[in-house]
């Protein structure tokens, strides 16, 4: 299948600064990126879709100035979450979408704010 | 929106038993339904998927099945081995622009 990388796989930052994830599709030309948030033990949630070239359409209670999505070009999409706090801390997923049907996932984020 | 259910949330077979994962979706518009493994601190692995034009599809141990009358459709898997062990998710989608997971099945194959 087509390979999604995600990176960095895990990051630890300080509670108030901002981090910054990649997302890269890398055999493929993905127009639309999905960002998810996983709790422990539980399904993904997913945050926002973003579509190269426009702006990102966050999910109902998601707040747009803290995940700052940029989907520049059809291979890339990041998601920076600013002003990082203990609460965001979380697992977060990246998967992108092969001619509008398959998706597939990149490995995930391991984020610890501290 | 569309809604998909899945059961069970954890399921632990015999290593060589057959494990099944049912999942039922809200949509009938959805038409493509991908079931896919998580393994612990990973991102979930595409394992297999079937359209809505096709009733089942099977990819060696591992088959789907898909009943569009019924909105329901089930993953099986044959002679498991411990490492078919992951938390597996099945996803329904209208448009291929938004995918519905279910809850998760956390699957352990006892050796």
């Amino acid at each position: 299948g087509a390979v999604v990388s995600q990176h960095p796989s895990r990051v630890i930052c300080k509670s108030g600064t901002s981090v910054k994830i990649e997302c890269r599709s890398l055999d493929f030309q993905a127009t639309t990126m999905f960002w998810y948030r996983q709790f422990p033990k539980q399904s993904l949630m997913l945050m926002a879709t973003s579509n190269e070239g426009s702006k990102a359409t966050y999910e109902q209670g998601v707040e747009k100035d803290k995940f700052l999505i940029n989907h520049a070009s059809l291979t890339l999409s990041t998601l920076t979450v600013t002003s990082a706090h203990p609460e965001d801390s979380s697992f977060y997923i990246c998967s992108a979408s092969l001619q509008g049907t398959e998706a597939f996932f990149g490995q995930g984020t391991r984020l610890t704010v501290v | 929106g569309e809604n998909v259910e899945q059961h069970p949330s954890t399921l632990s077979v015999q290593e060589g038993d057959s494990a099944v994962i049912k999942c039922t979706y809200s949509d009938s518009a959805s038409n493509y339904f991908p079931w896919y493994k998580q393994e612990l601190g990973k991102g979930p692995q595409l394992i297999i998927d079937i359209r809505s034009n096709v009733g089942e599809k099977k990819d060696q141990r591992i088959a789907v099945t898909l009943n569009k009358t019924a909105k329901h459709f089930s993953l099986h898997i044959t002679e498991t081995q411990p490492e078919d062990s992951a938390v597996y998710f099945c996803a329904a989608t209208p448009t291929g622009n938004q995918f519905y997971f279910g809850t998760g099945t956390s699957l352990t194959v006892i050796p």
